[in-house]
């Protein structure tokens, strides 16, 4: 399974919103409604921000929103703030029993 | 609290082998799919295996198969991860995961992450 393809870099500055794309395939995101979107502070273990496309898990702002269009995800962070600032990984179920993340973008708050 | 604590890392040499085990606690273990997931040093993450909660399925990336073995003890609330032939390559960061909701086998949606424990393959 290949990965999925992210920007390596996004950027914003206080405040304003940034979409982070993830592409895929239709055997992966364009095929199924399990994509997530994980954030990585240097250091830590990834935290899960949105499931199955849009959904967010209790404790994640409002300001993380995702969706989906054909075989491309996006990750939209809105009212961009200073700790927003980390690198952050798409995941989808990639058929045939497999599963396949996006090779990662680093958000930039400017 | 859910907890997941990984175990078993460290430096060994190609080919060779090593067990990884992730202890978890706050929460029904016997109920959840479990995951492996790495990280190499500086680089993304990638899916490497899955275990659903009945251990009747199991999966794994073509990367590892047939030389990786996930495997379960409910009664003892813990994950395992054989690898063996163990490569460069090979060289991560090892996370345990938990799928998100009970039931659920999504090999994409890891709610909760151990810390990792780092291997480290190279002669």
């Amino acid at each position: 399974q290949s990965a999925l393809t992210q920007p390596p870099s996004a950027s914003g500055s206080p405040g304003q919103s940034v979409t982070i794309s993830c592409t895929g395939t239709s055997s992966d995101v364009g095929g199924y409604h399990y994509v997530s979107w994980y954030q990585q502070h240097p250091g830590k273990a990834p935290k899960l921000m949105i499931y199955e496309v849009s959904k967010r898990p209790s404790g994640v702002p409002d300001r993380f929103s995702g969706s989906k269009s054909g075989n491309t995800a996006s990750l939209t962070v809105s009212g961009l703030q200073a700790e927003d600032e980390a690198d952050y990984y798409c995941s989808s179920y990639a058929g045939s029993n497999k599963g396949v993340f996006g090779g990662g973008t680093k958000l930039t708050v400017l | 609290e859910v907890q997941l604590v990984e175990s078993g890392g460290g430096l060994v040499k190609p080919g060779g082998s090593l067990r990884l085990s992730c202890a978890a606690s706050g929460f029904t273990f016997s109920s959840y799919s479990m995951n492996w997931v790495r990280q190499a040093p500086g680089k993304g993450l990638e899916w490497v295996s899955s275990m659903r909660y009945s251990s009747s399925y199991i999966f794994y990336a073509d990367s590892v198969k047939g030389r990786f073995t996930i495997s379960r003890d409910n009664a003892k609330n813990s994950l395992y991860l054989q690898m063996n032939s163990l490569r460069a390559e090979d060289t991560a960061v090892y996370y345990c995961a938990r799928d998100l909701e009970v039931d659920a086998t999504t090999l994409s949606t890891f709610e909760h992450w151990g810390q990792g424990t780092l291997v480290t393959v190279s002669s």
